[in-house]
């Protein structure tokens, strides 16, 4: 277990339809950040979020968004997925803003029918 | 931005060879490299990873070598075993405001016995 939580582990939903997927960092990690895996893809960095504050942004599309809340867990919504959106999602966590100690959560396999 | 370029997509090996993955980045002010492990189903686990200040470090069977003037840096793997057979993913910071890592595309490598 390596103490970055995501739910839930598997998301089966239709197109055009809304999804949110939650994570809750490791304890003391102020930092997460949310990937993209898609088959036979790499990690597609999406979104960074830093103590509550959006720190930067990748290959994310509009039609995603994500915040992160006082406690510190994140939520990643998805809306009017499409067929291409099906991937895994994973998201990490770092004690600071830095890259060092970049832990991954489980991820959520997105499958959108 | 950061670009990070990973070769070779896949390799094959017999039990006991070694195996090299190479990874060439863009900025040169990147400092921290990490290699992460992610088995089939499983989420990224770091395995190794070397900052700028080194130019090798090795744990057990595994080393990380960082060539800064030319930008790049490698994995080797000695005795490989079945074990090793994942996909291996190298990264560096994006060096924007936050310092979400920038994945490579990833090199699956089977180990045969």
């Amino acid at each position: 277990d390596s103490g970055v939580t995501q739910t839930p582990k598997h998301l089966i939903t239709a197109t055009g339809q809304r999804v949110t997927l939650r994570c809750s960092p490791r304890s003391g990690d102020l930092s997460v950040y949310w990937y993209q895996q898609s088959l036979d893809q790499g990690l597609q960095f999406l979104i960074q979020y830093y103590n509550g504050e959006e720190r930067a942004k990748g290959n994310i599309l509009e039609r995603f968004s994500a915040q992160q809340f006082p406690d510190l867990h994140s939520e990643l919504n998805l809306s009017s997925l499409e067929l291409g959106d099906s991937a895994l999602y994973f998201c990490a966590s770092s004690a600071t803003g830095d890259s060092v100690g970049y832990t991954f959560g489980s991820g959520t396999r997105l499958t959108v029918v | 931005g950061e670009n990070v370029e990973q070769h070779p997509s896949t390799l094959s090996v017999q039990e006991g060879d070694s195996a090299v993955i190479k990874c060439t980045y863009s900025d040169s002010a990147s400092n921290y490299f990490p290699w992460y492990k992610q088995e089939l189903g499983k989420r990224p686990q770091l395995i190794i990873d070397i900052r700028s200040n080194v130019g090798e470090k090795k744990d057990q069977r595994i080393a990380v070598t960082l060539n800064k003037t030319a930008k790049h840096f490698s994995l080797h793997i000695t005795e490989t075993q079945p074990e090793d057979s994942a996909v291996y993913f190298c990264a560096a910071p994006a060096n924007q405001a936050g310092t979400a890592l920038i994945f490579g595309k990833g090199t699956t490598l089977s180990v045969s016995s």
